[in-house]
Order: structure tokens, then C-alpha cells, then sequence
């Protein structure tokens, strides 16, 4: 069976730095691309960021660029998210997710998500 | 690059269908058959419904169906349950300089 498990959030200052981890099970990590997307409380799916499987391919999403990092330990069998310059709209449920190995443009496997709260 | 844009919230009976729209551009919905859509259960993680516009995993009722005309996706669902209330989303591929977008959400209420 498929798992993502999210870890790592938490309430943090605005201004400040947190780092998301993504535990993977039950599939070939390494061969898979993944990808982070967020919600904010009472609002809609955000994409943030995808990582191929290698980790050589990387994209953002504007809202994130630049202050988001994106990376993965295949050895590990993990996928991680560093947050700097985190401000109160950040504050949201953020999801790691599974892309299809299909070759098409979808997520076929979701983990249940980490809260982030920026506030003072 | 800015959401796909789908209506708040849409409504109908049981035994009633119901199509959900997600209009692009032909950056996004309009060029590419990456169309996928996605049903959220409040507290829950989004599942899966249709992907490639029309295709269903396996395991997803075939009351759930999707087509795209144009710049604009669709979704479709026949046979209204109860159960099928809930948060509706679409996510497209696009060639605007990030990778994917999705639509805003649609909030299904079964009268």
C-alpha cells in the first residue's frame, strides 16, 4: 500500500525558516516524481513545487519561488520542503503528493498533509 | 499564474446530474489533454476521480465522467448521492512557466 507521511509542521514567526519532511512507503520511490501542494484553512488546493526522480528537474509555482526549496533522498526514501521567509499567508495544510508514473500530469497518491501556522 | 477558474458551488436532487466547469487558457486546459480532477471530503485528503480529461482509475464509479471543449474541462456527475458532497478541483498541466495549475474548487451540496 501506497504511504506519504507528512512531518515537520508547526506554528513558526513570520520571517522565519521550517523544513517539511514527506516519508514514503510501499512503492519504488525512486523512480517517481513528486510534488507539494498546499491549502490554506477554508480555501482551495495550491500546487507549490515538483522534483523528478532523480531530482534534476525542478519547478515552482510563483507564490513560492525563491523562498521554497525542494529535495529528496532517494537512499532515504524521503522528499523534503525548506521554507524560508515564511509569512502569515503561508499558513496552510501542506501535501505531499505522488505523480503518476504514467508520463501524464497527475497525482495519483496523496499523504494526509502537515499544518504550517506563520503568526507572531 | 492565475487559478483555473471553476464556479464556488454548484447543487442538485439525488438521481440528479451535475457538470462542474474549469476554464483555462490555451496555455493550460485549452492545449493539453493533462486534465485530472479531484473530490475532497471536508478534513481529508483529495482523491482522485478522472485524469487525461476522460480516463477513471480503477476503483472510481462511472457516474463520475470528464470531456473538454475547447479551453474549458468538465466533470460530470450522474446519479447524485448523498455521499458525492463534497469539494470538487481540477488540475491542468501548463506551459505558462510553472508546471501545473488548479482550478479554485467547487463546492457540491446535494439538495
Amino acid at each position: 500500500e501506497v504511504q506519504l507521511v507528512e512531518s515537520g509542521g508547526g506554528l513558526v514567526q513570520p520571517g522565519g525558516s521550517l523544513r517539511l519532511s514527506c516519508a514514503a512507503s510501499g512503492f519504488s520511490f525512486k523512480n517517481y516524481e513528486m510534488t507539494w501542494v498546499r491549502q490554506a484553512p477554508g480555501k482551495g488546493l495550491e500546487w507549490l513545487s515538483y522534483i523528478g526522480s532523480s531530482g534534476n528537474t525542478i519547478y515552482y509555482a510563483d507564490s513560492v519561488k525563491g523562498r521554497f526549496t525542494i529535495s529528496r533522498d532517494n537512499s532515504k526514501n524521503s522528499l523534503y520542503l525548506h521554507m524560508n521567509s515564511l509569512r502569515a499567508e503561508d499558513t496552510a495544510f501542506y501535501y505531499c503528493a505522488r505523480k503518476s508514473i504514467l508520463g501524464d500530469h497527475f497525482v495519483d497518491s496523496w499523504g494526509q498533509g502537515t499544518l504550517v501556522t506563520v503568526s507572531s | 499564474q492565475s487559478a483555473l477558474t471553476q464556479p464556488a458551488s454548484v447543487s442538485g436532487s439525488p438521481g440528479q446530474s451535475v457538470t462542474i466547469s474549469c476554464t483555462g487558457t490555451s496555455s493550460d486546459v485549452g492545449a493539453y489533454n493533462y486534465v485530472s480532477w479531484y473530490q475532497q471530503n471536508s478534513g481529508k485528503a483529495p482523491k482522485l476521480l478522472v485524469y487525461h480529461v476522460s480516463d477513471r482509475p480503477s476503483g472510481v464509479s462511472n457516474r463520475f465522467s470528464g470531456s473538454k471543449s475547447g479551453n474549458t474541462a468538465s466533470l460530470t456527475i450522474s446519479g447524485l448521492q448523498a455521499e458525492d458532497e463534497a469539494d470538487y478541483y481540477c488540475l491542468s498541466y501548463t506551459s505558462s512557466g510553472t508546471l501545473w495549475v488548479f482550478g479554485g474548487g467547487t463546492k457540491l451540496t446535494v439538495l
